[in-house]
């Protein structure tokens, strides 16, 4: 099993959608989550972390983490063909060394 | 102001060439890493420098050879690749890389073709 599972997608939505993207991990002692937007040919950006359980906030952004479900989750409100991106989740686990664990990223596409 | 940057933006080199990748940030951070990434897939780290010392080599092949000359610049110096090298280069920084909530910020990567 991985430590963090991400559907590849490819997920296809209509301009002004709600889009729910998701990834589960393994192991409960994993506490800080990331979210990366990546378009074709660049680097990621940095979206929004979170850490604990809960929900953040960012404009059309929420990032929420369900630690009973091992779950984690972003929401984009009104979506935008501009949000068409590879969406990646992430996770320094529970080491110190730096060393990030992905998902396998999520493709969104946002139909004018 | 989050930029870390990176040049070249695109490579193209034989598999004798040797060639440098370079990557700088301005934010005070003291971890920098190198990650490689090929076409739909997540990024791969290759090397972790925390404070100017290389921290984790991920069995990376000795073609490829880290260089921190300072807190600010990182190098990825490369020599005899192949063409299964062939990949997009991402530098990232982070505050000191010694804690769990320590969030990583990524340039735009350098587009590497090994013919």
């Amino acid at each position: 099993q991985k430590e963090v599972e991400q559907d590849p997608g490819p997920l296809s939505v209509p301009e002004g959608a709600i889009v729910s993207l998701n990834c589960t991990y393994s192991n409960s002692a994993f506490q800080y989550f990331m979210w990366y937007r990546q378009y074709s040919r660049k680097g990621p950006e940095l979206l929004m972390y979170t850490y604990s359980s809960g929900n953040k906030e960012d404009g059309r952004f929420t990032a929420q983490v369900d630690k009973s479900s091992k779950y984690i989750s972003l929401f984009i409100r009104d979506s935008q063909p501009s949000d068409s991106a590879t969406y990646l989740c992430a996770t320094p686990g529970s080491s110190n060394t730096g060393k990030l664990i992905f998902g396998q990223g999520t493709t969104l596409q946002v139909k004018p | 102001d989050t930029e870390v940057t990176q040049t070249p933006k695109h490579l193209v080199m034989g598999m004798t060439n040797k060639k440098s990748l370079k990557c700088e940030q301005h934010m005070g951070h003291r971890a920098m890493y190198w990650y490689k990434q090929k076409a739909k897939k997540p990024p791969e780290l290759m090397f972790v420098y925390s404070y100017e010392k290389l921290s984790i080599n991920e069995s990376v092949p000795s073609r490829f050879s880290p260089e921190c000359p300072n807190s600010s610049l990182l190098n990825l110096h490369l020599h005899a690749l192949q063409p299964e090298d062939s990949a997009l280069y991402l530098c990232a920084s982070s505050q000191d890389g010694g804690h769990g909530a320590d969030t990583q910020y990524f340039g735009p990567g350098t587009r590497l073709t090994v013919l």
